[in-house]
């Protein structure tokens, strides 16, 4: 069970798009549609931001979109906002009740 | 709101055994539509996935803790535990309990606060 890869960093202006990519295998991301992302602000437990690849948890802003094509999987914000600052964590399901989680990317809003 | 709260000890001694608890409030444990987690984090570093468990207490592990790990339940305190053995400064992190769906292969929809546990002597 490895983890997933995720670029260390992305960055983008206030306003842009940033995508952040996570790519796994065909034992998980690519076989189960069960990726989440989670978003982490310095000191604070992780946040749902989308599960399921693509699905928006009650409360999330519309401007995050998640999406999936084979092995890899992306987390798209759009409109970025400098609250949108943080660490960001994709996770995908593993089979036999097992969860494995990308190394993280830290969002940069310039 | 549902809330989970970890406690237990800060300071673990090297080869001693990490015990950690979760007490869940706002909702019951006892339920088919999720089961209940431990992932941690080193400090500065990715999130790592510990191992669940159901309310009947069947309990799944990350394979490459398996050995060291137990995760337990008691539904009368609505809480679950973990245990970890024979620990080194490797496992010094930030513990989260975690409520997972069941139906949603492993979404984390809600976390406790985190306790930073550190081995040390």
């Amino acid at each position: 069970q490895s983890a997933l890869t995720q670029p260390p960093s992305a960055s983008g202006s206030p306003g842009q798009s940033v995508t952040i990519s996570c790519t796994g295998t065909s034992s998980d991301v690519g076989y189960f549609d069960y990726v989440s992302w989670y978003q982490q602000h310095p000191g604070k437990a992780p946040k749902l931001m989308i599960s399921e690849v693509s699905k928006r948890p009650s409360g999330v802003p519309d401007r995050f979109s998640g999406s999936k094509s084979g092995n890899t999987a992306s987390l798209t914000v759009s409109g970025l906002q400098a609250e949108d600052e943080a660490d960001y964590y994709c996770s995908s399901y593993a089979g036999s009740n097992t969860v494995v989680f990308g190394g993280g990317t830290k969002l940069t809003v310039l | 709101q549902l809330q989970l709260q970890e406690s237990g000890p800060g300071l673990v001694k090297p080869s001693e055994t990490l015990s950690l608890t979760c007490t869940v409030s706002g909702g019951s444990i006892s339920t088919n539509s999720y089961y209940w987690g431990w992932i941690r984090q080193p400090p500065g570093k990715g999130l790592e996935w510990i191992g669940s468990i159901y309310y009947s207490g069947s309990a799944y592990y990350n394979p490459s803790l398996k050995s060291r790990i137990t995760i337990s339940v008691d539904t009368s305190k609505n809480q679950f535990s973990l245990k970890v053995n024979s620990v080194t400064a490797a496992d010094t992190t930030v513990y989260y309990c975690a409520r997972i769906g069941r139906s949603s292969g492993g979404t984390i929809d809600y976390w406790g606060q985190g306790s930073l546990v550190t081995v040390s002597s």
